[in-house]
């Protein structure tokens, strides 16, 4: 069973750091582009980042080029998102999801929840 | 590029045919995918490439265009399909998803 565990959600305070990890299993990792994408409450989904399968490129939304970075260690078939200088509008379900055909979303984690307070 | 989604909402009863358009701001070619979300679930892939249905996605749903202009059918709606659609390119960097399509059952 192709599955994706996220974790490392928390409440912090603006300006704070946080990291998620995603623990994937059931499929070859390494070959497979990665994405972060979140859900705003009130206002839909919105892409974060992606890594390629070797972990050479990586590509962010413009909200948060800059503060976030996307990794992945394909030796333990994990996926990270380091978010620095965390803002209010970062409150955020955040999912982890692989990349498919046609670059498509096609497996998506649960999702870990990250509040960011003032 | 932005991707503009339209109906905002819609409220249809069982056996109707909806339709659910999304346009984008320049040409993505067939880089487009559909999906459903359900509250307190993660989304759910439908289509890719504009018009491939994924495995395991009932025919009733359908997808077409290209360039700029695309559609999502949903065909003899069922209970099942209430939820939330979203659009997504996925031709340029960054990706970007449509503001969604709250599809409510009569």
């Amino acid at each position: 069973e192709v599955r994706l565990v996220e974790s490392g959600g928390a409440v912090v305070q603006t300006g704070g750091s946080l990291r998620l990890s995603c623990a994937a299993s059931g499929f070859s990792f390494g070959e497979h582009n990665m994405n972060w994408v979140r859900l705003i409450p009130g206002k839909g989904l919105e892409w974060v980042a992606l890594i390629n399968w070797d972990g050479d490129s990586a590509y962010y939304a413009e909200s948060v080029r800059g503060r976030f970075t996307i990794s992945r260690d394909n030796n333990v078939n994990s996926l990270y998102l380091q978010m620095d200088s965390l803002r209010t509008e970062d409150s955020a379900l955040y999912y982890c999801v692989k990349g498919g055909g046609y670059f498509a979303l096609d497996v998506w984690g649960q999702g870990t929840t990250v509040a960011v307070s003032s | 590029i932005q991707l503009t989604q339209s109906p905002p909402s819609l409220s249809a009863s069982v056996g109707d045919t909806v339709t659910i358009t999304c346009r984008a701001s320049q040409d993505i070619t067939t880089y487009l995918a559909w999906y459903q979300q359900k509250p307190g679930n993660a989304p759910r892939l439908l289509m890719y490439g504009a018009s491939t249905l994924k495995s395991g996605v009932p025919s009733r749903f359908s997808g077409s265009g290209s360039g700029a202009d695309f559609t999502l059918t949903i065909r003899n709606l069922q209970p099942a399909d209430f939820g939330t659609y979203y659009c997504q390119q996925v031709n340029n960097y960054p990706y970007t998803f449509g503001g969604g399509t709250k599809v409510e059952i009569k």
